[in-house]
């Protein structure tokens, strides 16, 4: 299996700063990253497909970048809301790994 | 308004069965294939299992190879997971997501996720 590795596991960051996450694939997986986000007690929410795309109601200050083995998720300025945990996943493969997630907590 | 709603979760013992559903609304449910995620308590997301639309193309993580099955049924816009020889470590709240596409293929992603079910394996 392909394997997700993201960085950094967490971080603490205020509200309207600049976030970046990394996710690395352990093979090429060309662009088939989706990024998703997940709140406490709550389903994951896709927020980035096709490692760039944005999905629909998703603010634009979440973007996505990368292709081959790496990637990032960006949030461009952080809002109280965008405390939660980030996964990346590949598609490229039928079994679709995840990074381990990157929790983003308030400064 | 897309909707998904896991049931079937709860307590079971190790070596155990349990079948989970997922009751799908608010779109085609023939037309996307879909899949099961879990999450072990305090950890990250787990890839379970995928059903293409048509039901006639399924996939497993190795992890559950041969104890899980998935299925579908289009008349009742039901997905299944069947669990069997359960384990300790299959304890996890279990999602069922819709994928973005009729066959569960690179370009396809989840769009729309359940809530979640618990299921728990102890003695």
């Amino acid at each position: 299996d392909i394997q997700m590795t993201q960085s950094p596991s967490s971080l603490s960051a205020s509200v309207g700063d600049r976030v970046t996450i990394t996710c690395r694939a352990s093979q090429s997986i060309s662009s088939y990253l989706n990024w998703y986000q997940q709140k406490p007690g709550k389903a994951p929410k896709l927020l980035i497909y096709a490692a760039s795309s944005l999905q629909s109601g998703v603010p634009s200050r979440f973007s996505g970048s990368g292709s081959g083995t790496d990637f990032t998720l960006t949030i461009s300025s952080l809002q109280p809301e965008d405390f939660a945990t980030y996964y990346c996943q590949q598609s490229y493969t039928t079994r679709r790994t995840f990074g381990q997630g990157t929790k983003v907590e308030i400064k | 308004e897309v909707q998904l709603l896991e049931s079937g979760g709860g307590l079971v013992q190790p070596g155990g069965s349990l079948r989970l559903s997922c009751a799908a609304s608010g779109f085609t449910f023939s037309s996307y294939a879909m899949s099961w995620v879990r999450q072990a308590p305090g950890k990250g997301l787990e890839w379970v299992s995928a059903i293409s639309g048509s039901g006639g193309s399924t996939y497993y993580a190795d992890s559950v190879k041969g104890r899980f099955t998935i299925s579908r049924d289009n008349s009742k816009n039901t997905l299944y997971l069947q669990m069997n020889s359960l384990r300790a470590e299959d304890t996890a709240v279990y999602y069922c997501a819709k994928d973005s596409r009729l066959y569960y293929d690179s370009s396809g992603y989840s769009d729309y996720w359940g809530q979640g079910t618990l299921v728990t394996v102890s003695s």
